[in-house]
């Protein structure tokens, strides 16, 4: 089946602890891509890979890291959490890199730090 | 401004009816636009891209009009099936591409 696959759906962690969050597709999409949602903010783009070792900025990009060593997966890192970014995240992908081709969504990881 | 606005909501209308959506954009180095609809908090699945064209699939219809940089989502013959958020989504050319989201519009269908 073809999915995107965000790990963990949930977690509750500490300010300052390091944490990765999981994504991979196994649908051989060349685009990927890290969202927040926020209540009254909407979805924000936090950081987009064209292509692997290809990553760059979107509009929230403070206090996350991002790496693509392999086309399936795209994690994003939060070297030093702060509750500020306590939020619902999404992953996505599209198959190509120009910009016609809609998105594919995970489920979703949900992120307390508290 | 935002780059991406949206009909602010919620829009309460009863089963049956049309409802209109509306989103404008600001950034004329848009090049795509979709739909998306979100349940409750879950993952956005896409309903439909938009084409200057205009483009209909079953009951819904959308329609992109470049000049006023005005893109609409037309659903007629409402189902409670349809209470979700309406997502308006922009990509646009960076180099690479970026992707915006419009904050959303929230529709509730009543019996």
């Amino acid at each position: 089946e073809a999915q995107v696959t965000q790990n963990p759906r949930y977690l509750i962690t500490v300010t300052g602890k390091k944490l990765t969050v999981t994504c991979s597709q196994n649908m051989n999409h060349e685009y990927m891509s890290w969202y927040r949602q926020d209540p009254g903010l909407g979805l924000r783009q936090i950081y987009y890979s064209m292509n692997v070792e290809v990553t760059d900025k979107g509009d929230v990009p403070e206090g996350y890291k991002v790496s693509r060593k392999e086309k399936r997966n795209f994690p994003l890192i939060l070297e030093s959490p702060s509750p500020n970014q306590t939020s619902l995240y999404f992953c996505a992908s599209s198959p190509q890199r120009n910009s016609n081709q809609p998105q594919h969504f995970g489920d979703g990881t949900r992120l307390s730090i508290l | 401004r935002k780059e991406v606005e949206q009909d602010p909501g919620p829009f309460n209308v009863p089963e049956g009816a049309t409802v209109a959506f509306n989103c404008t954009y600001s950034n004329s180095a848009s090049q795509s636009f979709f739909w998306y609809r979100q349940d409750c908090r879950k993952e956005p699945k896409l309903l439909m891209s938009v084409y200057s064209s205009g483009n209909e699939d079953g009951r819904f219809t959308a329609q992109l009009n470049r000049a006023s940089q005005y893109i609409s989502l037309l659903i007629r013959d409402s189902k409670l099936s349809d209470s979700a958020t309406y997502l308006c989504v922009v990509n646009m050319r960076t180099g690479g591409f970026k992707t915006i989201f419009g904050a959303g519009t929230r529709l509730f269908v009543k019996a």
